[in-house]
């Protein structure tokens, strides 16, 4: 079966424009989550989803940053008045249910560079 | 705020060498995970560790928890080309994940 896919792979956006990230999660995995990552880093979690509840945001860096799962499946992350410092690469993962939502199945990121 | 140290930050092997990578915190997981990222690509989850003194192998894999469930390693033996990669731990709590910063490994023929 498909696994996690996002788009676009790659965005390019001035200082200022606004964007959106798209993940399109396994198809029947509760569990979804945003992580950003930094050159050299590892992932950072962002916000976290089971269906279409968001139970936690606390790693949104700021409330330019707004994500969204309205229907449990497909998943948009939205960043505002994108900054220099949101430039990373943006991660997406579903899992299949919460007993087991640690165990994480990724997509391949989208890369953002605001310049 | 839960930590991942991992050590070394670098890596670089012959091929044929056995290695071991080390994920240490201060803070006590439910479980423990390991993945490997490749360039351009996501993490892909290799193993799942739950139990304090677990160890799991995948085929020339070793992963193991420690007792108090701080701490992970990482041992290869006999390491390949195809073993290049970024090796991320990851602890998982509260439904959350932390990360460690990785190490990247690479294995020259």
């Amino acid at each position: 079966g498909a696994g996690v896919s996002q788009s676009p792979r790659y965005k390019v956006a001035k200082r200022g424009q606004d964007v959106a990230l798209r993940c399109d999660p396994i198809s029947g995995h509760v569990s979804l989550f945003w992580y950003q990552q930094a050159l050299g880093q590892g992932p950072e979690f962002l916000t976290y989803f089971q269906n279409e509840a968001q139970l936690d945001k606390s790693g949104l860096p700021s409330d330019r940053f707004f994500a969204e799962r309205p229907e449990g499946s497909v998943s948009t992350l939205k960043i505002q008045r994108t900054q220099k410092e949101d430039s990373a690469v943006y991660l997406c993962a579903s899992s299949y249910s919460w007993r087991n939502a640690y165990e994480q199945y990724f997509g391949p990121g989208t890369r953002l560079t605001v310049t | 705020t839960q930590l991942l140290e991992q050590s070394p930050q670098f890596l670089s092997i012959q091929e044929g060498e056995n290695l071991t990578v080390y994920c240490n915190s201060s803070s006590v997981f439910s479980s423990l995970q390991w993945y490997r990222q490749e360039p351009g690509e996501g993490p892909v989850l290799l193993v799942t560790v739950v139990t304090g003194g677990e160890v799991k192998k995948l085929k020339r894999l070793t992963f193991q928890f420690g007792d108090a469930r701080k701490d992970s390693s990482l041992h290869i033996t006999a390491a390949q080309p195809g073993d290049t990669g970024l090796y991320l731990c990851a602890g998982g709590n509260a439904g959350k994940s932390t990360f460690g910063d990785g190490t990247t490994l690479t294995v020259k023929p």
